[in-house]
């Protein structure tokens, strides 16, 4: 079982649509969790994190996280083609990230 | 502020040769990591610097790989020699404190094998 898992997609959404992320974890000792987005060619960067249960908004994201279930969202509303990228979900594992696969995620206008 | 920078952005070498990468953090951040991507893979830890200690090298493949940061400022990560799987899209990030910091990531280096 991966530590990280994301489903790889492509998850196609259109123009201003909400599109959802999803990934869950393994290590239940988890504490902080981050969201990073790449496009193709391009470095990881960071959009979202977050360390509490609950929603965390920022703009038009939202990150989701349930340790009890060990799952993390990312929701983004209003989707733009720019939002076309992979979205990574990534795990503090102590000094370092675990990272999922990624999520493609193809916003159409 | 100058972000997390690598050197070179790629890198085409024969197997057997050797390959420096570097990595310049951002000022001021103490923490250095290396990550590296294969094609089809997720990314995966190398090692993690503290200043100009190696606080975490598990990741580290074998001894090929060798990894240095002089003064606690830039950081190189040496192949020798290279083998076809080393081939791939190292990154490097940095972080002011570590433990659930954020880290911050720069372009990566692809390197490909021959």
């Amino acid at each position: 079982q991966k530590e990280v898992e994301q489903n790889s997609g492509p998850l196609s959404v259109p123009e201003g649509a909400i599109a959802s992320l999803n990934c869950t974890y393994s290590d239940r000792g988890s504490q902080s969790f981050f969201w990073y987005r790449q496009y193709s060619g391009k470095s990881p960067e960071l959009i979202m994190f977050i360390y509490s249960n609950g929603d965390k908004e920022d703009g038009r994201f939202t990150a989701q996280l349930n340790k009890a279930s060990q799952y993390v969202s990312l929701l983004i509303r209003d989707s733009q083609p720019s939002d076309s990228a992979t979205y990574l979900c990534a795990v503090d594992a102590g000094n370092m990230l675990t990272f999922g696969g990624g999520t493609r995620l193809m916003v159409k206008p | 502020e100058a972000g997390v920078t690598q050197f070179p952005s790629h890198s085409v070498i024969e197997k057997g040769q050797t390959v420096t990468l570097r990595c310049d953090p951002i000022s001021g951040h103490d923490n250095l990591y290396w990550y590296r991507r294969v094609m089809g893979k997720e990314i995966k830890f190398l090692l993690h610097f503290v200043k100009e200690s190696k606080q975490d090298e598990s990741g580290m493949p074998n001894n090929r790989f060798l990894a240095e940061r002089t003064g606690g400022t830039y950081s190189t990560l040496k192949v020798q020699p290279a083998e076809l799987e080393d081939s791939g899209v190292y990154f490097c990030a940095s972080s002011q404190d570590w433990a659930g910091n954020t880290q911050y990531f720069g372009p990566g280096t692809r390197l490909t094998v021959l």
